[in-house]
């Protein structure tokens, strides 16, 4: 079972709408979480980092939660562009090493 | 500053053949870190590479093997090609090694096995 489970797997929204996506993990301890920004073709991009003790961080339209109890975290994204489809990938950091979840496919249409 | 650049970016390759991907680390950057994605298996790590040394390894057979420079970048060799091989490498760097140093993802090398 992977350790990062992402949810939904793939999600299509209209353009200026709000979602959220979500990841759970079993990693266990873990020191940050990281949600990345895959554009098709490209290396992920860093939106942000979090350690345990962190509840929210944000960067522009992005907002991300983790909730350390339930070892529960959601990127929610505001007033959506086109520029936002991509994968949104869920990191857990275990030691030295990087537990990476699936992804979330999103897709925003015009 | 310039980002991690990965060459060549496309290849094909057949079957037992041997492929050296290549990776060079933002200016300053000490770590490398090898990552194969592939659609159903997400993100993998290969091996991460600090001051050319192998610091850590993922579950990966033999066949996939790396190397650091003194100037920090670093090489991946998969001998013996498979088809299964088939997937998009992507390097990453970071200042120092440890879990709490952000990495910076390359544009990735898509290596196509037929």
């Amino acid at each position: 079972k992977n350790q990062v489970e992402q949810s939904p797997q793939s999600l299509i929204i209209l353009e200026g709408k709000n979602c959220t996506l979500q990841c759970n993990y079993t990693v266990s301890p873990f020191s940050n979480l990281r949600w990345y920004k895959q554009d098709t073709g490209r290396g992920p991009v860093s939106l942000t980092i979090m350690t345990f003790s962190e509840n929210t961080k944000s960067n522009g339209r992005y907002t991300a939660t983790l909730d350390a109890d339930t070892k529960q975290s959601s990127l929610h994204i505001t007033a959506s562009q086109l520029s936002d489809s991509a994968s949104y990938i869920c990191v857990v950091s275990r030691g030295n090493k990087l537990v990476f979840g699936a992804g979330t496919i999103l897709r925003v249409k015009s | 500053k310039a980002g991690v650049t990965q060459t060549p970016r496309y290849l094909i390759k057949t079957r037992g053949q041997q492929v050296t991907l290549s990776c060079s680390p933002i200016s300053g950057h000490r770590s490398v870190s090898w990552y194969q994605q592939t659609p159903g298996q997400g993100l993998q790590f290969l091996f991460e590479y600090f001051s050319e040394t192998q610091r850590n390894k993922g579950n990966f057979p033999g066949r996939f093997s790396g190397r650091q420079f003194s100037n920090s970048r670093s090489e991946m060799n998969v001998s013996t090609l498979e088809l299964g091989d088939s997937a998009l490498y992507l390097c990453a760097s970071s200042l120092d090694t440890g879990k709490d140093y952000e990495q910076y993802f390359g544009p990735g090398t898509r290596l196509t096995v037929t």
